[in-house]
């Protein structure tokens, strides 16, 4: 069975540029979670659907943001316009309930704003 | 807001050492999670803690989840080079859908 997968994996823009990043759940997983590491600090939470749903989107930084899951799938997280605080890692998980259900993490996207 | 401190933030240490690493936080946690993250992977899940005062193996990892609810320990015994990576802790509150609060993170390093 496939494993969650994030793309790009590398992505290196300028300040003011728009970036997007995609996530593609494990098959039957109707939880997906985003988060970031900005470098050498904690992994942060940003937000969490069920199915297309935003069930919680308390840890989004700010409204340049904007995270989409249509049909419940995969989903994206679009940074728009990028400023150099968003570099970090963007991880992406997911898991099959809610609750306290094993999360099962994507490879991240590593995101540069020069 | 909820906030775990991980320390410490990096090891350096022979193979055959034993390792430990521990989460504190001010608030309290229903679950406790210990995750290995290697280099180009995401974070994959070691160990889970569901009761306080819960002490889990899972070959030479051990841990322990604080009587208080608000603490918990990794041990590594007897460390090989394979073992290098980033650790980190989380914690989970019910109600919470599933999110998770991370700690900083421990970098271990392994000299053969």
């Amino acid at each position: 069975e496939a494993g969650v997968t994030q793309f790009p994996s590398h992505s290196v823009i300028e300040k003011g540029q728009t970036v997007t990043l995609r996530c593609d759940p494990i098959s039957g997983h109707d939880n997906l979670y985003w988060y970031r590491r900005v470098m050498g600090k904690e992994i942060k939470f940003l937000l969490h659907f069920v199915k297309e749903s935003k069930q919680d989107e308390s840890g989004m930084p700010n409204n340049r943001f904007l995270a989409e899951r249509t049909g419940g799938t995969y989903s994206t997280l679009k940074v728009q316009p990028a400023e150099l605080e968003d570099s970090g890692v963007y991880f992406c998980a997911s898991s099959q309930a809610s609750g306290y259900n094993e999360q099962f993490f994507g490879p991240g996207t590593r995101l540069t704003v020069l | 807001g909820q906030q775990l401190n991980q320390s410490p933030q990096s090891m350096f240490i022979q193979e055959g050492e034993d390792v430990s690493m521990n989460c504190t936080s001010s608030s309290i946690f229903n679950t406790w999670l210990w995750y290995k993250q290697e280099p180009g992977e995401g974070p994959v899940l070691l160990i889970a803690l569901y009761k306080a005062g819960e002490l889990t193996s899972n070959g030479r990892l051990t841990a322990q989840f604080g009587i208080t609810r608000k603490d918990s320990f990794l041990n590594i015994s007897a460390s090989i080079p394979s073992d290098v990576g980033i650790y980190f802790c989380a914690g989970l509150v019910y109600n919470q859908g599933g999110k998770l609060i991370f700690g900083q993170g421990t970098e271990l390093s392994v000299k053969p």
